[in-house]
């Protein structure tokens, strides 16, 4: 199976954009990236996910690197309400893949 | 309702008691997924419905574990004969489409301490 690698933790200052990086060297031509995050106490809840282009909406971005090996989820104007654990999850359409979470990366956001 | 809704919230159990949780999904929503997240980890995949059909039931962690769907709505996972290592968040998903096509959304768990 593909796997991720995310940092452990971040921190950013409130009301700056916020670059979460995800690395996925042995992606594959039909793994789609997935973005969820989960906040204190909550589900997991859905972010974004994009196969091979940049993709935008109205919570992130998804910047996806040309050779697919890395990508950067945006967050464009972090607020207080953004601090939790952001996973990068890679899923096969062609195999029908689950969505396999791993530690993902603890966002603070400092005020 | 407007979201995937989950019940109890909280359960607390005695070693060796059955217990049974409820995920209510997203009208309409074909798919319905249980994960199990102990704390500090990630949330792990325990198995996955498409309508009735128990299509991948790979993450049960043993045989005690048991998951329905009988008319392809609402979901129960039964845990029989609960041991101390079963306690963790409960979260069920249901999505309008298959494993990775779409977006699956996520109820707020169901916390089971086991005593």
């Amino acid at each position: 199976d593909a796997k991720t690698t995310q940092p452990n933790s971040m921190e950013s200052n409130e009301e700056e954009p916020v670059h979460l990086p995800c690395n996925h060297s042995t992606i594959s031509g039909t793994d789609y990236i997935h973005w969820y995050r989960q906040l204190p106490s909550q589900g997991p809840e859905y972010v974004i996910h994009g196969l091979t282009s940049n993709v935008n909406n109205r919570m992130a971005s998804l910047a996806i690197a040309e050779d697919r090996k890395s990508s950067t989820l945006i967050l464009h104007r972090a607020t207080l309400r953004d601090a939790a654990v952001y996973y990068c999850i890679l899923s096969d359409w062609n195999r029908d893949d689950k969505i396999i979470f791993g530690k993902g990366t603890r966002l603070h956001i400092l005020p | 309702g407007a979201g995937v809704s989950q019940s109890p919230r909280y359960k607390v159990a005695k070693r060796g008691q059955d217990v049974a949780l409820r995920c209510d999904p997203i009208s309409g929503h074909v798919s319905l997924f249980w994960y199990q997240q102990a704390l500090g980890q990630g949330p792990e995949f325990l198995t996955y419905f498409q309508n009735e059909a128990q299509l991948d039931k790979s993450g049960l962690p043993s045989d005690r574990f048991f998951a329905e769907r009988p008319e392809g709505s609402v979901s129960t996972l039964k845990i029989q004969r609960t041991q101390q290592e079963d306690s963790a968040v409960y979260l069920c998903a249901s999505s309008s489409t298959g494993f990775d096509t779409g977006e699956l959304f996520f109820g707020e768990g169901s916390r089971l301490t086991v005593l």
